[in-house]
């Protein structure tokens, strides 16, 4: 069983630039969720997909978008870069109506 | 706001001894609670949940307790071991909420030989 891979591992933008990032999602789950991970805080929400549309969306704004594809992998995309997006990108999948969400080991961006 | 707390950002605990690690909510519609597990580097891993029907679930060394009039949970660990030393999160959803979770800010545990 193949776990949640996740690309790039690390990340340098300018501020104002754009930046996609990717998610493979673990066999056999159909939902991607993205969460934002500054430093010393817990993960926080950005959305999440279901059956290639957006499924929920947390308190961030429309520059942060995102895409799931058939095979149920998924793109975090984010325009207009600020400092203050410079953080750990975790993607989880799950199977839609179970609480367990796994995670891969993150995409580290740092805008300068 | 600040859903999801946990109010002890480290805790350091002897080999062989438990570990408590607290967890405190706000959102008396969350129905379903996790714990996770991060090292440096690494991704969250999943270690145990319970649903809001459930005052305790265990599995193996980890037993989480869920206290719905006080709006708290709390994951135990024993024995501690060296390998639990890591980051760890406490989380909440609601059903019907699709999979969004909330997390804490994080307890750092630290196993001492």
């Amino acid at each position: 069983e193949t776990g949640v891979t996740q690309s790039p591992t690390h990340l340098i933008k300018t501020r104002g630039q754009q930046v996609t990032l990717r998610c493979s999602s673990q066999s056999g789950h159909n939902t991607v969720s993205w969460y934002q991970q500054a430093l010393g805080q817990g993960p926080q929400f950005i959305f999440q997909y279901y059956r290639e549309e957006e499924n929920g969306r947390g308190n961030f704004p429309p520059r942060f978008s995102g895409l799931q594809f058939p095979n149920y992998s998924s793109e975090l995309n984010v325009n207009a870069l600020e400092l203050d997006d410079s953080a750990l990108y975790l993607c989880a999948s799950s199977s839609m109506g179970y609480y367990e969400q796994y995670f891969g080991p993150g995409t580290r961006l740092t805008v300068t | 706001d600040q859903q999801v707390k946990q109010n002890s950002p480290s805790l350091s605990v002897q080999e062989g001894r438990i570990s408590i690690l607290n967890c405190d909510y706000t959102n008396s519609m969350f129905d379903y609670f996790l714990w996770y597990k991060k090292y440096p580097a690494e991704g969250p891993t999943f270690l145990i949940s319970i649903s809001s029907i459930k005052d305790k679930n265990e599995d193996g060394r980890f037993t989480v307790f869920l206290n719905k009039s006080a709006k708290h949970l709390s994951l135990h660990i024993v024995p501690s071991q060296p390998g639990d030393s890591a980051v760890y999160f406490c989380a909440a959803g609601l059903t019907g909420g699709g999979n969004k979770l909330t997390f804490g800010t994080g307890t750092q545990l630290k196993v001492e030989l």
